[in-house]
């Protein structure tokens, strides 16, 4: 079964400190994505990882594809309390549905 | 342009009565999934419909139905409800099959007493 583990399930962390979340599987994906959710919101698409070592930046936020396709993570420099939210990792099995991991909470102290 | 409009966004409703929400997707976005978020399971997905056919269907009884209209529009019912359906329900839209990117709503939260 492929299953997508999020590491770690809450983190609490100051403003202006770095921090890196993680997306892991036991099998191969053909790509993977990351969502931001926020209360009351549905998720956000924030990226799209597709090739093995691939690393993408969006502002802040880093994002890197494992080079086996079984892993990503999710770094991001000098967080700011806009960056709280839930980070949902999620990516197509093998039959094309959709999965989601269980995603990582994070809290920015002001 | 419109996102993806989700109706109503709040529900409550007791054991053994059924519920209908509602989708509308991005304009011109022909795919529509729908998804079930709890604290305890996280998002899994219901179902897949594309051109008013449903592509896909992830692992829930058959309580759990849907369908998509001409318009793209898509509604969801789940019947005889049980206390376990409580859970925020989210719709998502895409430009095409595939379901490659995905745009959500903000969701209708569901509440089974």
């Amino acid at each position: 079964t492929q299953l997508l583990e999020q590491s770690p399930q809450f983190l609490s962390i100051q403003e202006g400190e770095n921090l890196t979340v993680y997306c892991n599987s036991s099998s191969v994906f053909s790509s993977l994505q990351w969502y931001r959710q926020e209360p009351g919101e549905g998720p956000v698409l924030l990226v799209t990882v597709v090739t093995g070592g691939e690393v993408k930046k969006l502002k802040r936020l880093t994002f890197q594809f494992g080079d086996a396709r079984k892993d990503s993570s999710l770094h991001i420099t000098a967080a700011q309390p806009g960056d709280t939210g839930l980070y949902l990792c999620a990516g197509p099995r093998r039959d094309d549905k959709i999965i989601f991991g269980k995603g990582t909470r994070l809290h920015i102290l002001p | 342009k419109a996102g993806v409009t989700q109706t109503p966004r709040y529900l409550i409703k007791t054991r053994g009565q059924q519920v209908t929400l509602s989708c509308s997707p991005i304009s011109g976005h022909r795919s529509v999934s729908w998804y079930q978020q709890t604290p305890g399971q996280g998002l899994q997905f219901l179902f897949e419909y594309f051109s008013e056919t449903q592509r896909n269907k992830g692992n829930f009884p058959g309580r759990f139905s849907g369908r998509q209209f001409s318009n793209s529009r898509s509604e969801m019912n789940v019947s005889t409800l049980e206390l376990g359906d409580s859970a925020l329900y989210l719709c998502a839209s895409s430009p095409g099959e595939g379901r490659r990117v995905q745009y959500f709503g903000a969701g209708t939260r569901l509440s089974v007493l």
